[in-house]
């Protein structure tokens, strides 16, 4: 089946420095990724719909110099905190479709915990 | 935009009784799907639902969606410690004219007392 690898699982970093995430599928091509932020008790909340080749395209609220997102190939898609601050600390989760299975394609990372301190 | 409301936001049950979990979507739902997940780590898919009318079992969890496509229930029977969790009810936006993407409900947050 579909997989898709998300490194780091966690990471800690110091206020002010820049993180970055990496979302892979393994075994499909995935032409879009959508990276989610879930803070503890909540939901997941949609921050960025990534396509391949393209500027990604970013949720109302979420500041896209804060949250740099790159998908330069069809197996991968990175997410860059930039200048973390501690309110940035959260669950970071990616998902990839694989657009042969249609509404079926979606498959999710395993998520990178992030804390800032 | 689409949105889905869950409900209840949390339960708390006894171990063995019944509980369903609700979800509404503001749009009609062109997919609907059930994840089970335990904060900081990854969702499990549960179960997806696409024709109006339709029910999935697996194991003691049931999910059907209501013939107007736009609402969802999730039953457990007999629950079972193992079925803690946050249960999460997602929705795919294709066919709403927007890019295909996976949006989610809160979250329903389960705990199971032995």
């Amino acid at each position: 089946g579909a997989v898709v690898s998300q490194h780091p699982s966690w990471v800690i970093c110091k206020s002010g420095t820049s993180v970055k995430i990496e979302c892979r599928s393994l075994d499909f091509q995935a032409t879009t990724m959508f990276w989610y932020r879930q803070f503890p008790k909540q939901s997941l909340m949609l921050m960025a719909t990534s396509n391949e080749g393209s500027k990604a395209t970013y949720e109302q609220g979420v500041e896209k110099d804060k949250f740099l997102i790159n998908h330069a190939s069809l197996t991968l898609s990175t997410l860059t905190v930039t200048s973390a601050h501690p309110e940035d600390s959260s669950f970071y989760i990616c998902s990839a479709w694989d657009r042969d299975f249609g509404i079926y394609g979606y498959t999710f990372g395993s998520g990178t915990r992030l804390t800032v301190v | 935009s689409q949105e889905l409301e869950q409900s209840p936001q949390s339960l708390i049950v006894q171990e063995g009784k019944n509980l369903t979990i609700n979800c509404t979507s503001s749009k009609t739902l062109y997919g609907l799907y059930w994840y089970k997940q335990k904060y900081g780590e990854g969702l499990i898919f549960l179960m997806m639902l696409q024709k109006g009318g339709e029910e999935k079992s697996h194991e003691k969890i049931t999910a059907k969606l209501d013939e107007k496509k736009q609402q969802s229930s999730l039953h457990i029977t007999a629950s079972q410690p193992s079925h803690a969790g946050i249960y999460l009810c997602g929705a795919d936006t294709f066919g709403s004219g927007n890019t295909g993407k996976l949006i989610f409900g809160q979250g329903t947050t389960l705990q199971v007392k032995p």
